[in-house]
């Protein structure tokens, strides 16, 4: 089945400094990613919607500044948290849109996560 | 704006009963609709995705019905183990996008 890959899964930086989070889908292409932002107990937050070739869609009240998007290729989507401080101390997932190999749907596949932590 | 609810926001059952998560969305007009299950710090992992035009879909003790006129879909998990504790969330798609419900937490004491 379809198999998207985070990387890193957990990252502890200074703050002030960036961090980059990727994102691949390893067998299939993905035109669409998505980047969601998860709080303790709480649901997905979608920060923003990665389009390959194209910018970023960022969700209201998310910093396009600050929580950079790259998605340069069909299997690859990067998010960089710019200057983290330790409010940006959270639970990063991504997503990749794909079609379901039966239905022909739309279904999404997810990463593993990334945990930030910003001291 | 598409409004996805799961009631109940967490759910403790003693191992080996069944039982019925619950899915509201409040815009009828979805292409599919997919549940999830979320291990504390992981990311989600796919159970079930149930097109529009279809009413359930079954793999294992896990069956989801879908009732769009009502807005409303429902994962029965038979059989409850200790492994099925996790946090399950539904997310419906429409419009080139998927919209999550909040969550239901799910204890399954041994």
């Amino acid at each position: 089945g379809a198999v998207v890959s985070q990387h890193p899964s957990r990252v502890i930086c200074k703050s002030g400094t960036s961090v980059k989070i990727e994102c691949r889908s390893l067998d299939f292409q993905a035109t669409t990613m998505f980047w969601y932002r998860q709080f303790p107990k709480q649901s997905l937050m979608l920060m923003a919607t990665s389009n390959e070739g194209s910018k970023a869609t960022y969700e209201q009240g998310v910093e396009k500044d600050k929580f950079l998007i790259n998605h340069a290729s069909l299997t690859l989507s990067t998010l960089t948290v710019t200057s983290a401080h330790p409010e940006d101390s959270s639970f990063y997932i991504c997503s990749a849109r794909n079609l379901d190999g039966r239905s022909g749907a739309n279904v999404l596949t997810f990463g593993a996560g990334s945990r930030l932590t910003v001291l | 704006k598409q409004e996805v609810t799961q009631i109940p926001a967490a759910l403790s059952v003693p191992e080996g009963e069944n039982l019925v998560l619950n899915c509201s969305f409040t815009d009828s007009a979805i292409y599919n609709l997919q549940w999830f299950r979320q291990d504390p710090g992981k990311g989600l992992t796919s159970l079930l995705l149930i097109q529009s035009s279809q009413r359930e879909q079954t793999s294992g003790r896990l069956n989801a019905s879908l009732d769009k006129s009502s807005g409303r879909s429902t994962l029965y998990i038979a059989a409850s183990q200790p492994g099925d504790s996790a946090t399950y969330l539904c997310a419906v798609w429409r419009v080139g996008q998927f919209y999550f419900g909040t969550g239901t937490s799910l204890t399954v004491i041994p």
